[in-house]
């Protein structure tokens, strides 16, 4: 099976702060890589698809890249609405990463 | 409007069956593939199964023995069913639209809309 590995698993930022999260797979992925957006008490929301692609309504800060076994998002200026925790999930198993949280500093 | 809402017991016993629907409004089920993710409070995701517009389905190997998923057309909703349940097994579970496709490598795909999660508790 198909480990993933996000880092940081938490992490503290301001209202304008650039935000990089990693994601890791066990293997190289064949298959989509989706990023996910998890508020509490929430549905994940669809951010990012197939590394790369901007979910319809997303706004444009968000970024994704990678391939391979190392993928990443970008939040390129955080806004008050963006602290939530984030889920990348790979498609070859449907596995999820452990979240990253995002919190305000 | 996309729609999905989970719906079924809140509370089941340990060692019974839970049983849950997802009633899908806005679109007919059978323009796209459904899935069930799960979430035990504080922790994260986890996949639990797939039912692909053919009918066929595909299940977490890790669950695969007490899973079942069906669907039923005329209503426009899918189900799961879970057996033997224990208190691991206690989770927000989520019913989520599939989009992806087959190539000659397998699916790719990903979850673009979700319901709004229902909490089952298992406990006597």
């Amino acid at each position: 099976d198909i480990q993933m590995t996000q880092s940081p698993s938490s992490l503290s930022a301001s209202v304008g702060d650039r935000v990089t999260i990693t994601c890791r797979a066990s293997q190289s992925i064949t298959r989509y890589l989706n990023w996910y957006q998890q508020k509490p008490g929430r549905a994940p929301k669809l951010l990012i698809y197939a590394s790369s692609f901007l979910q319809s309504g997303v706004p444009s800060r968000f970024s994704g890249s990678g391939s391979g076994t190392d993928f990443t998002l970008t939040i390129s200026s955080l806004q008050p609405e963006d602290f939530a925790t984030y889920y990348c999930q790979e498609s070859d198993n449907d596995t999820f990463g452990g979240g990253t949280k995002v919190e305000m500093k | 409007q996309v729609q999905l809402q989970e719906s079924g017991p809140g509370l089941v016993k340990p060692s019974e069956t839970l049983s849950l629907t997802c009633t899908i409004s806005g679109v007919s089920i059978t323009n796209y593939h459904w899935s069930w993710i799960r979430q035990p409070a504080g922790k994260g995701l986890e996949w639990i199964g797939r039912i692909y517009t053919s009918g066929r389905t595909n299940y977490n190997l890790s669950l695969k023995s007490r899973v079942t998923m069906s669907e039923d057309t005329s209503t426009n909703q899918f189900s799961l069913r879970l057996t033997s349940v224990t208190a691991a097994d206690t989770a927000v579970y989520y019913c989520a639209r599939d989009v992806g496709y087959f190539d000659n490598s397998g699916y790719s795909g990903y979850f673009d809309l979700w319901g709004r999660g229902t909490l089952v508790s298992v406990s006597s």
